[in-house]
């Protein structure tokens, strides 16, 4: 079985800050690939970055920057100097090698920037 | 290059009901996933069509129900639709087996059962 879990309903910070939003899963799998997407209130998921399991560099792009960690099976997501267009919920997701790909998500967790 | 397209946006019907939502994939693409999103939720997979024909299924009841056509477009049937069926519809495209590796969501049609 496959479990993602987001334990951050909301987080509400003021432009500038600096958020984490963590992202916990579960699988007993080697082969996997861990996903976060953005939802704005457009409703489309947006693609922001996709990790294998076999590769456990951070990774940074722009503002935004991810920590993989195995040994506590978590993928955070990290945004520095936040601003007002980051609102939106933002989505962990996990998909297995031995479940054909298909991915399961977190719950979310809405960020909501003021500024 | 147009991205995934669904329609209609947003969809109102009564309990009882059935209902038809429309995807059309990236170009290029040959794969379509549907979601459901309930509010407050992430996206849960109902299904998956490659080749039209129904590749992978998540846990839904077949009242869901869904086609593909040979340009890959696809479309999803709701019967006997409930309350509970409210929620956001989400489609993606992708390459076969690739499945979430290199998906592309659409923008979803909202669908209101009352």
């Amino acid at each position: 079985a496959q479990k993602v879990t987001q334990a951050q309903t909301e987080i509400s910070v003021v432009e500038k800050e600096d958020v984490t939003l963590d992202c916990v899963y579960e699988t007993r799998d080697t082969t996997y690939y861990l996903f976060w997407y953005k939802q704005p209130p457009s409703g489309e998921l947006v693609f922001l970055i996709r990790r294998n399991s076999f590769d456990e560099q951070n990774e940074i792009s722009g503002r935004y920057s991810w920590n993989f960690q195995k040994s506590t099976s978590s993928f955070n997501f990290t945004i520095t100097a936040s601003q007002v267009v980051d609102s939106a919920v933002y989505f962990c997701a996990l998909s297995l090698r031995g479940g054909s790909y298909i991915p399961t998500f977190g719950r979310g967790t809405s960020l909501i920037v003021h500024p | 290059d147009a991205g995934v397209t669904q329609s209609p946006t947003h969809l109102i019907k009564t309990r009882g009901q059935q209902v038809t939502l429309r995807c059309s994939p990236k170009s290029g693409h040959d794969t379509v996933s549907w979601y459901q999103q309930a509010l407050g939720q992430g996206p849960q997979f109902i299904f998956q069509y490659y080749e039209e024909e129904e590749r992978q299924r998540g846990n839904f009841p077949d009242r869901f129900s869904g086609h593909q056509f040979p340009n890959y477009s696809s479309e999803l049937n709701v019967n006997a639709l409930l309350l509970g069926d409210s929620a956001l519809y989400l489609c993606a495209s992708s390459l076969v087996g690739q499945g979430a590796y290199e998906q592309y969501f659409g923008p979803g049609t909202r669908l209101t059962v009352t």
